[in-house]
Protein backbone atom coordinates (compact mmCIF):
# COMPACT_ATOMS: atom_id res chain seq x y z
CA UNK A 1 0.00 0.00 0.00
CA UNK A 2 1.05 3.64 -0.65
CA UNK A 3 1.86 5.59 2.35
CA UNK A 4 1.29 9.12 3.11
CA UNK A 5 2.79 11.18 -0.20
CA UNK A 6 3.94 14.82 -0.07
CA UNK A 7 5.13 17.04 -2.61
CA UNK A 8 7.08 18.44 -3.52
CA UNK A 9 10.12 17.05 -1.09
CA UNK A 10 12.16 20.31 -1.77
CA UNK A 11 11.09 24.05 -2.22
CA UNK A 12 13.15 26.85 -1.99
CA UNK A 13 11.58 30.40 -2.52
CA UNK A 14 12.10 33.99 -1.87
CA UNK A 15 10.69 35.84 0.87
CA UNK A 16 7.20 37.16 -0.26
CA UNK A 17 6.28 34.15 -2.65
CA UNK A 18 3.42 32.09 -2.13
CA UNK A 19 4.23 28.11 -1.19
CA UNK A 20 1.71 25.37 -1.17
CA UNK A 21 2.57 22.18 -0.14
CA UNK A 22 0.22 18.81 -0.93
CA UNK A 23 -0.30 15.76 1.03
CA UNK A 24 -2.05 12.83 -0.23
CA UNK A 25 -3.22 10.70 2.49
CA UNK A 26 -3.34 7.08 2.77
CA UNK A 27 -6.70 6.06 1.02
CA UNK A 28 -9.41 5.48 3.76
CA UNK A 29 -7.89 7.30 6.68
CA UNK A 30 -10.12 9.97 8.02
CA UNK A 31 -7.66 11.93 10.15
CA UNK A 32 -5.70 13.95 8.30
CA UNK A 33 -2.75 16.45 10.37
CA UNK A 34 -0.32 18.98 9.22
CA UNK A 35 2.87 19.49 11.45
CA UNK A 36 6.00 21.61 10.89
CA UNK A 37 9.51 20.64 12.95
CA UNK A 38 12.62 22.86 13.54
CA UNK A 39 15.19 22.38 15.81
CA UNK A 40 14.24 25.54 17.82
CA UNK A 41 10.73 24.51 18.08
CA UNK A 42 10.55 20.65 17.28
CA UNK A 43 7.07 18.79 16.46
CA UNK A 44 4.23 21.32 15.96
CA UNK A 45 1.05 20.82 15.29
CA UNK A 46 -0.46 23.10 12.57
CA UNK A 47 -4.16 21.99 11.98
CA UNK A 48 -5.83 18.47 11.57
CA UNK A 49 -9.11 17.49 9.82
CA UNK A 50 -11.48 14.74 10.44
CA UNK A 51 -13.74 13.52 7.35
CA UNK A 52 -12.35 16.70 5.91
CA UNK A 53 -13.68 19.38 8.08
CA UNK A 54 -10.65 21.13 9.64
CA UNK A 55 -10.97 20.10 13.46
CA UNK A 56 -8.19 22.21 15.02
CA UNK A 57 -6.16 25.07 13.70
CA UNK A 58 -4.89 26.73 16.86
CA UNK A 59 -1.42 25.60 15.76
CA UNK A 60 -1.57 27.31 12.44
CA UNK A 61 1.20 30.34 13.13
CA UNK A 62 -0.70 33.51 11.39
CA UNK A 63 -3.25 34.25 8.69
CA UNK A 64 -0.49 33.71 6.38
CA UNK A 65 -0.77 30.29 6.43
CA UNK A 66 -4.12 28.52 4.97
CA UNK A 67 -4.67 24.91 4.82
CA UNK A 68 -7.47 23.20 3.08
CA UNK A 69 -8.74 19.42 2.73
CA UNK A 70 -11.56 19.35 -0.79
CA UNK A 71 -11.96 16.12 -0.38
CA UNK A 72 -10.75 12.53 1.17
CA UNK A 73 -7.63 11.97 -0.94
CA UNK A 74 -5.95 15.51 -0.57
CA UNK A 75 -4.97 18.42 1.41
CA UNK A 76 -2.63 21.73 0.75
CA UNK A 77 -0.75 24.17 3.25
CA UNK A 78 -0.64 27.13 1.89
CA UNK A 79 2.08 30.11 2.90
CA UNK A 80 1.53 33.90 1.44
CA UNK A 81 3.25 35.61 1.67
CA UNK A 82 6.46 33.48 2.81
CA UNK A 83 8.87 34.76 5.32
CA UNK A 84 12.38 33.19 6.38
CA UNK A 85 11.16 32.23 9.34
CA UNK A 86 9.05 29.68 7.65
CA UNK A 87 11.73 27.46 6.71
CA UNK A 88 11.37 23.97 8.25
CA UNK A 89 10.29 20.70 7.52
CA UNK A 90 6.57 20.20 7.19
CA UNK A 91 5.10 16.51 7.77
CA UNK A 92 1.36 15.31 6.65
CA UNK A 93 0.06 12.43 8.39
CA UNK A 94 -3.19 10.52 8.79
CA UNK A 95 -4.80 7.96 10.91
CA UNK A 96 -7.81 6.02 10.82
CA UNK A 97 -10.14 5.93 13.57
CA UNK A 98 -11.16 2.22 13.71
CA UNK A 99 -7.94 1.33 13.77
CA UNK A 100 -6.87 3.48 16.54
CA UNK A 101 -6.56 6.95 15.56
CA UNK A 102 -3.81 7.61 17.76
CA UNK A 103 -1.65 5.88 14.98
CA UNK A 104 -0.21 8.16 12.58
CA UNK A 105 1.18 7.57 9.80
CA UNK A 106 3.64 10.20 8.68
CA UNK A 107 4.56 11.68 4.73
CA UNK A 108 8.65 11.53 3.89
CA UNK A 109 8.04 15.59 4.70
CA UNK A 110 8.87 18.87 2.66
CA UNK A 111 11.30 20.55 3.16
CA UNK A 112 10.89 24.54 2.94
CA UNK A 113 13.56 26.98 2.87
CA UNK A 114 13.13 30.80 2.24
CA UNK A 115 15.77 32.90 1.02
CA UNK B 1 -2.89 20.05 29.73
CA UNK B 2 -1.53 16.53 29.16
CA UNK B 3 2.08 15.94 28.48
CA UNK B 4 4.96 14.21 28.26
CA UNK B 5 8.49 15.28 28.96
CA UNK B 6 12.12 13.07 27.83
CA UNK B 7 15.21 13.06 29.03
CA UNK B 8 17.86 15.61 27.17
CA UNK B 9 19.54 14.61 24.31
CA UNK B 10 21.89 13.83 22.35
CA UNK B 11 22.80 10.35 23.60
CA UNK B 12 25.58 8.96 22.18
CA UNK B 13 26.35 5.01 22.51
CA UNK B 14 28.87 2.15 20.80
CA UNK B 15 27.27 -0.71 19.33
CA UNK B 16 25.99 -3.24 21.44
CA UNK B 17 25.35 -0.78 24.32
CA UNK B 18 21.94 -0.96 26.27
CA UNK B 19 19.82 2.08 25.64
CA UNK B 20 17.52 3.82 27.50
CA UNK B 21 15.47 6.84 26.92
CA UNK B 22 13.44 8.24 30.06
CA UNK B 23 9.70 9.75 29.11
CA UNK B 24 7.84 10.55 31.76
CA UNK B 25 3.90 11.65 31.32
CA UNK B 26 1.80 14.18 33.03
CA UNK B 27 -2.56 12.90 32.68
CA UNK B 28 -5.78 13.24 33.83
CA UNK B 29 -6.73 9.49 32.85
CA UNK B 30 -4.86 6.72 31.66
CA UNK B 31 -4.49 7.23 28.23
CA UNK B 32 -2.13 5.49 25.84
CA UNK B 33 1.32 6.31 25.16
CA UNK B 34 3.55 6.20 22.46
CA UNK B 35 7.30 5.73 21.11
CA UNK B 36 7.58 6.95 17.45
CA UNK B 37 11.06 7.56 15.45
CA UNK B 38 12.25 9.38 12.86
CA UNK B 39 15.13 8.08 10.94
CA UNK B 40 17.49 10.53 8.77
CA UNK B 41 15.24 12.12 5.77
CA UNK B 42 12.00 10.26 6.94
CA UNK B 43 8.78 10.86 8.49
CA UNK B 44 8.08 9.85 12.19
CA UNK B 45 6.83 6.29 12.27
CA UNK B 46 5.33 4.25 14.67
CA UNK B 47 7.95 2.18 17.25
CA UNK B 48 5.55 0.75 19.59
CA UNK B 49 2.60 1.76 22.01
CA UNK B 50 0.93 0.53 25.52
CA UNK B 51 -2.72 1.06 26.01
CA UNK B 52 -2.90 0.43 29.35
CA UNK B 53 -1.03 0.34 32.75
CA UNK B 54 1.29 -2.36 32.99
CA UNK B 55 1.34 -3.11 29.62
CA UNK B 56 4.50 -3.67 27.94
CA UNK B 57 5.14 -2.61 24.13
CA UNK B 58 7.63 -4.43 21.94
CA UNK B 59 9.22 -4.29 18.01
CA UNK B 60 12.09 -4.34 16.75
CA UNK B 61 14.23 -5.09 19.93
CA UNK B 62 12.70 -2.17 21.49
CA UNK B 63 10.82 -2.18 24.63
CA UNK B 64 8.73 -0.07 26.95
CA UNK B 65 6.36 -0.60 29.92
CA UNK B 66 3.60 1.71 30.92
CA UNK B 67 4.24 2.34 34.42
CA UNK B 68 1.75 4.66 36.47
CA UNK B 69 3.13 4.73 39.37
CA UNK B 70 6.11 6.48 38.24
CA UNK B 71 4.11 8.06 35.20
CA UNK B 72 6.75 6.26 32.95
CA UNK B 73 7.11 4.87 29.69
CA UNK B 74 11.13 4.64 28.70
CA UNK B 75 12.26 3.00 26.02
CA UNK B 76 15.02 0.12 26.51
CA UNK B 77 16.75 -2.22 24.12
CA UNK B 78 19.42 -4.52 24.93
CA UNK B 79 21.87 -4.10 22.40
CA UNK B 80 21.59 -0.90 20.00
CA UNK B 81 22.77 -1.35 16.72
CA UNK B 82 24.15 1.70 14.26
CA UNK B 83 21.15 1.26 12.36
CA UNK B 84 19.28 2.60 15.19
CA UNK B 85 20.65 5.98 14.61
CA UNK B 86 17.55 8.14 14.85
CA UNK B 87 15.30 10.92 16.42
CA UNK B 88 13.11 9.17 19.15
CA UNK B 89 9.69 10.76 20.23
CA UNK B 90 7.16 9.77 23.22
CA UNK B 91 4.26 10.44 22.75
CA UNK B 92 0.24 10.28 24.18
CA UNK B 93 -3.14 11.83 23.14
CA UNK B 94 -4.33 14.91 23.79
CA UNK B 95 -8.01 13.97 25.04
CA UNK B 96 -8.57 10.60 24.83
CA UNK B 97 -12.01 10.79 26.07
CA UNK B 98 -13.37 12.09 22.61
CA UNK B 99 -13.35 15.18 22.77
CA UNK B 100 -12.60 18.63 20.75
CA UNK B 101 -8.74 17.24 20.69
CA UNK B 102 -9.57 13.40 19.49
CA UNK B 103 -7.16 12.17 17.74
CA UNK B 104 -4.31 14.89 18.47
CA UNK B 105 -1.24 13.67 19.63
CA UNK B 106 1.02 15.89 22.17
CA UNK B 107 4.69 14.59 21.16
CA UNK B 108 7.94 15.41 23.47
CA UNK B 109 10.84 17.30 22.14
CA UNK B 110 12.33 13.94 20.72
CA UNK B 111 15.79 12.70 21.64
CA UNK B 112 18.06 12.10 19.11
CA UNK B 113 20.29 8.62 19.35
CA UNK B 114 23.83 8.01 17.57
CA UNK B 115 25.46 4.70 17.36
CA UNK B 116 29.06 4.39 16.28
CA UNK B 117 30.30 1.17 15.16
Amino acid sequence: DAGVIQSPRHEVTEMGQEVTLRCKPISGHDYLFWYRQTMMRGLELLIYFNNNVPIDDSGMPEDRFSAKMPNASFSTLKIQPSEPRDSAVYFCASSLASQGKDTQYFGPGTRLTVL
Amino acid sequence: GDSVTQMEGPVTLSEEAFLTINCTYTATGYPSLFWYVQYPGEGLQLLLKATKADDKGSNKGFEATYRKETTSFHLEKGSVQVSDSAVYFCALPQDPAGGTSYGKLTFGQGTILTVHP
